[in-house]
């Protein structure tokens, strides 16, 4: 079946830095989700990508779909405490959504 | 932000006990999913529907069970819990290709 995994797991960052999170499926995507989940709450949508190559921004947030459609990224830039949670990218294929196991960041003030 | 409720939000039960977790969604959707998610880990889908009548396992195996009578009802239940079952069980709809999450039902079995 079809499998998702992020790298790194977790991501400690000083405040103001960059950092990116990289998801790999083992089969080629329709489309490709970000989800955010502060602690303690639920998963919240952030966005989608669909065209291959495609990069969408949310203020300092850029989502990149990778040109095969297998992989996908989140960087985001001057990391802020707003910025903790984990976050998920999620492959659509077979009309199901495949979480991967999610990148859980803290941030060093 | 869409309109999908669970309750309870938190449950304490002991072993052998029969449960049932309760989601409700306002917004028509036809999909519908449960996840389990245990602490700072990834989800597990565990049921799905694409509509009323229409129930499908997930990805993990569950002892849970689903129904959907109706469509913006989607009720998850365990006959006999177990302290393995305890978990955070999360519910969503979907419209097109995007998931919205209620707030979830954190589980614990003693």
């Amino acid at each position: 079946g079809q499998q998702v995994m992020q790298i790194p797991q977790y991501q400690h960052v000083q405040e103001g830095e960059d950092f990116t999170t990289y998801c790999n499926s083992s089969t080629t995507l329709s489309n490709i989700q970000w989800y955010k989940q502060r602690p303690g709450g639920h998963p919240v949508f952030l966005i989608q990508l669909v065209k291959s190559g495609e990069v969408k921004k949310q203020k300092r947030l850029t989502f990149q779909f990778g040109e095969a459609k297998k992989n996908s990224s989140l960087h985001i830039t001057a990391t802020q405490t707003t910025d903790v949670g984990t976050y998920f990218c999620a492959g659509f294929n077979d009309y199901k959504l495949s979480f991967g196991a999610g990148t859980t960041v803290t941030v060093r003030a | 932000e869409a309109d999908i409720y669970q309750t309870p939000r938190y449950l304490v039960i002991g072993t052998g006990k029969k449960i049932t977790l309760e989601c409700s969604q306002t917004m028509g959707h036809d999909k519908m999913y449960w996840y389990q998610q245990d602490p700072g880990m990834e989800l597990h889908l565990i049921h799905y529907s694409y509509g009323v009548n229409s129930t499908e396992k997930g990805d993990l195996s569950s002892e849970s069970t689903v129904s959907r009578i109706r469509t913006e009802h989607f009720p998850l239940t365990l006959e006999s819990a177990r302290p393995s079952h305890t978990s955070q069980y999360l519910c969503a709809s979907r419209q097109g290709h995007t998931q919205y999450f209620g707030p979830g039902t954190r589980l614990t079995v003693l």
